[in-house]
């Protein structure tokens, strides 16, 4: 079956711009993970979603992240104002239903790079 | 807070040449302890979930073990298609499902 899918799978913008990031979790899924991992370092939680709605947002460094999941499917990771060191690989995973040790399966990630 | 160290950064083994790499982790109440393997350029691939000291999983030539402080990742006879970095990743009880990673060993396999 299909796993976890990310868009786009790489991303370049500019400083001060608006960038949409896209995950398609594995279908029947109901937990949806961001995380955030740098060069040379492991994955940084972001947000984790139950259903439609963020269970635990602890993980966004600032109001210039904003995660959604409307239909408890898709989910858009959305940044305002990109800073340089918002440069990173996004990932997001997908678990069946995000209880206790459920395994999270990770997507390809989109590489953003913002000049 | 919760955190991992993984040693060493980077590992190079000939190939059949077994060895381990560890995990360190503190945890406020310790769930779940996870393997992921991570080729260049793609997620990380879940591997193994270990839940309590003294437990074992086995994948091929891969296995994991776990203590109260620390988990290996034995790697017996590699080829150099295990090369990648192996991230290991804990979740704290009272964690919400999210997961803390440490920052991944390197390993290359020379054939």
């Amino acid at each position: 079956g299909a796993g976890v899918s990310q868009t786009p799978s790489n991303k370049v913008t500019e400083k001060g711009k608006y960038v949409e990031l896209r995950c398609d979790p594995i279908s029947g899924h109901t937990a949806l993970y961001w995380y955030r991992q740098s060069l040379g370092q492991g994955p940084e939680f972001l947000i984790y979603f139950q259903g439609t709605g963020a269970a635990d947002d602890s993980g966004l460094p600032n109001d210039r992240f904003f995660a959604v999941r409307p239909e408890g499917s898709v989910s858009t990771l959305k940044i305002q104002r990109t800073e340089r060191g918002d440069s990173a690989v996004y990932l997001c995973a997908s678990s069946s239903t995000g209880v206790g040790t459920d395994t999270q399966y990770f997507g390809p990630g989109t590489r953003l790079t913002v000049l | 807070e919760d955190q991992v160290t993984q040693s060493p950064e980077a590992l190079r083994l000939q190939e059949g040449e077994s060895s381990s790499l560890n995990c360190s982790y503190t945890v406020s109440g310790l769930r779940g302890l996870f393997w992921y393997r991570q080729d260049p350029g793609k997620g990380p691939e879940f591997l193994f979930t270990l839940y309590s000291a003294g437990e074992e999983k086995e994948k091929e030539r891969l296995k994991a073990t776990l203590t109260k402080k620390e988990s290996f990742l034995h790697i017996t006879a590699p080829k150099p298609e295990d090369s990648a970095t192996y991230l290991c990743a804990v979740q704290a009880s009272a964690a919400n499902s999210k997961l803390t990673f440490g920052k991944g060993i390197t390993l290359s396999v020379r054939p």
